[in-house]
Order: C-alpha cells, then sequence, then structure tokens
C-alpha cells in the first residue's frame, strides 16, 4: 500500500500569509495526487488534482506542485476562510490512500 | 446541480450489519465510478471502497473487505455499501463520492454527499 505522509500536521497563520503543505508518498505516484480542504461538519472540498491542476471554480491562490513522490500545496496569501483541514490523496493504485491531514488554523 | 444524499446510518450493534444508501442527481449516474469514504469521529477521511460505472468492478480497503459490500442500481441512480460484521473502529460518518476517472492523472472525487453517521455500540 502506499503511504502517504504531510507535513506539518498542524500549522499556525496569519491572514495574508503564504504557507506550503508537504505530501510524501512511500513510493512513486507520477502525478496522481489530489488535495482536498475540509471544514469541520462539511464534506471535503476538492482543490487540486493531477498534482497541481486547479478545479474550477477555487481561488488562484491555491497552487499545487510536484511528481512522484513528493508533492506541495502552496496558498499564496491565506485568507480567513482557508482555515481548514487540508488532505492529500493517491489515486495511483489501489487501495486508494489518504495523508493523514494538515489542520490550518489562525494565529 | 449534482446531489448526493447518504441515508441508512444508525446506531448498531457490534456484529450488526446495516446497509447506506446514496441517492444520486443531477448527472447522468450510470456513467461514473463511485467511492465511498468514512472519517471517524476527529479523525482523518479513510477511503473504503469503489465501483466501477457498470457495477462489474469493486475495490475494498482491507478494512472492508470480506465485511463490507458496495453495489449500484444505475435504474435507481442510488449506490449501497451494506456493511456486516460491524465493529466499534467502523464508526464514522460515511460519505459517498463521484469518481472521476480517466487514462490519465486526472483522476479525482468531485462531488460528495453530506454524510450518514454509523455508530457501532452496545
Amino acid at each position: 500500500d502506499i503511504q502517504l505522509t504531510q507535513s506539518p500536521s498542524f500549522l499556525s497563520a496569519s491572514v495574508g500569509d503564504r504557507v506550503t503543505i508537504t505530501c510524501r508518498a512511500s513510493q512513486g505516484i507520477s502525478s496522481y495526487l489530489v488535495w482536498y480542504q475540509q471544514k469541520p461538519g462539511k464534506a471535503p472540498k476538492l482543490l487540486i488534482y493531477g498534482a497541481s491542476t486547479l478545479q474550477s471554480g477555487v481561488p488562484s491562490r491555491f497552487s499545487g506542485s510536484g511528481s512522484g513522490t513528493e508533492f506541495t500545496l502552496t496558498i499564496s496569501s491565506l485568507q480567513p476562510e482557508d482555515f481548514a483541514t487540508y488532505y492529500c490523496q493517491q489515486l495511483n493504485s489501489y487501495p486508494i490512500t489518504f495523508g493523514q491531514g494538515t489542520r490550518l488554523e489562525i494565529k | 446541480e449534482v446531489q448526493l444524499l447518504e441515508s441508512g446510518g444508525g446506531l448498531v450493534q457490534p456484529g450488526g450489519s446495516l446497509r447506506l444508501s446514496c441517492a444520486a442527481s443531477g448527472f447522468t449516474f450510470r456513467n461514473y465510478p463511485m467511492s465511498w469514504v468514512r472519517q471517524a469521529p476527529g479523525k482523518g477521511l479513510e477511503w473504503v471502497s469503489v465501483i466501477n460505472d457498470n457495477g462489474e468492478n469493486t475495490y475494498y480497503a482491507d478494512s472492508a473487505k470480506g465485511r463490507f459490500t458496495v453495489s449500484r442500481d444505475n435504474s435507481k441512480n442510488t449506490l449501497f455499501l451494506q456493511m456486516n460484521s460491524l465493529r466499534a473502529e467502523d464508526t464514522a460518518v460515511y460519505y459517498c463520492a463521484t469518481y472521476y476517472w480517466t487514462s490519465g492523472s486526472s483522476r479525482f472525487f468531485d462531488y460528495w454527499g453530506q454524510g450518514t453517521l454509523v455508530t457501532v455500540s452496545s
């Protein structure tokens, strides 16, 4: 099974900050990497797929990069609505796996 | 507008069974693979199962193999998850999601339901 390890697990930042979350895969997954945002009590929301393609309607301050085993999600200038938990997911092979999540909180 | 509405959750005793449903609307259900994902209270997301568009191919997490069965009724635009031999660790919110699948890297779970809570406890 492919394990995804996100870092950090917890991040405290301020509005306007630039933040980066990393997702490392235990083996190569090409670009089959997806990022989701989840707010408390809500279903996850698709942000980025194919490691770097922004889903329609997602603000351009979100960006993704990477391939193989190392991937990043960057938020260029944090907005109040961005404080949430972020998950990476690999769809390269079964079983599909998620990272453990990164909780982004207001400093 | 795409809508996914899960139902069937509730309180069940260890060893019991539940059947979850996910009613889909707003898209051509029969053209899409579908997935179940769960989230234990205060925990992260865990993939459970995928079923392809015609129901012929199914995939499961190790935690679900042999106990859970995913199925679909394309005539009724409904996805199911039959859960047997339930354990306390199956307690979670269960989400259904559409699986946009291509042979390329454009694969993702794009639409999600609101979830249904399954509690396994005596």
